[in-house]
């Protein structure tokens, strides 16, 4: 499997934006890089997911360097409710997920 | 909208017990898992199912079967409940293999 490797903690101002980092050095050409969060006792929450382009949606950007090798999840304006841990996952068409033990994000007022 | 849901939402158990841990989803989702998370750790898969009638092991699966006779429930039995086993347990479903998972608010189970 893939591997990612991901800061363990982060720390964030509220209304900053916050760029959480994943490096993916030995990822496939068919790996889909997902990213999920965990807010505080709750199940993981999808948050975005891309192949190749750079990806946006309601709740963040996904940002993908040219070879691949890393990521990155923004946040545009960070908010006290985004204080998650985030993981990001490589996800092949015929792999489950392999959740590792993500980065805290930590917001502070 | 309930989306997945799990029950019960907490449960105390003894050594050697069974029990069956519930999960529901109603947005006609074919795939189906069951993944364990242990304090500070990441979530590893135990089960998963395909669609109703088919499960298959993920990476975890020692001391727990699962059956998919509907699409919308898929209960995990623990056999002969262990203190191992301890653990806060997440029930996800997506419409297809590959698609991104909605996870259910979890089941906390205790052995002692």
């Amino acid at each position: 499997d893939a591997k990612t490797t991901q800061p363990n903690s982060m720390e964030s101002n509220e209304e900053e934006p916050v760029h959480l980092p994943c490096n993916h050095s030995t990822i496939s050409g068919t790996d889909y890089i997902h990213w999920y969060r965990q807010l505080p006792s709750q199940g993981p929450e999808y948050v975005i997911h891309g192949l190749t382009s750079n990806v946006n949606n309601r709740m963040a950007s996904l940002a993908i360097a040219e070879d691949r090798k890393s990521s990155t999840l923004i946040l545009h304006r960070a908010t006290l409710r985004d204080a998650a841990v985030y993981y990001c996952i490589l996800r092949d068409v015929v792999d489950d997920m392999r959740f590792g033990a993500g980065t805290r994000l930590t917001v502070k007022p | 909208n309930a989306g997945v849901t799990q029950t019960p939402k907490f449960q105390v158990l003894k050594t050697g017990q069974s029990m069956t841990l519930q999960c529901a989803q109603d947005m006609n989702h074919e795939y189906m898992s069951w993944y364990r998370q242990d304090p500070g750790m990441g979530l590893r898969l135990i089960h998963y199912s395909v669609g109703a009638g088919i499960t298959d092991q993920g990476e975890v699966p020692n001391g727990y079967n699962v059956s998919r006779s509907t699409t919308e429930d898929f209960p995990l039995r623990l056999l002969s409940a262990a203190p191992s086993q301890t653990s806060v347990y997440f029930c996800a479903s997506a419409s297809g293999w590959g698609q991104p998972q909605h996870f259910g608010d979890g089941t906390r189970l205790s052995i002692l």
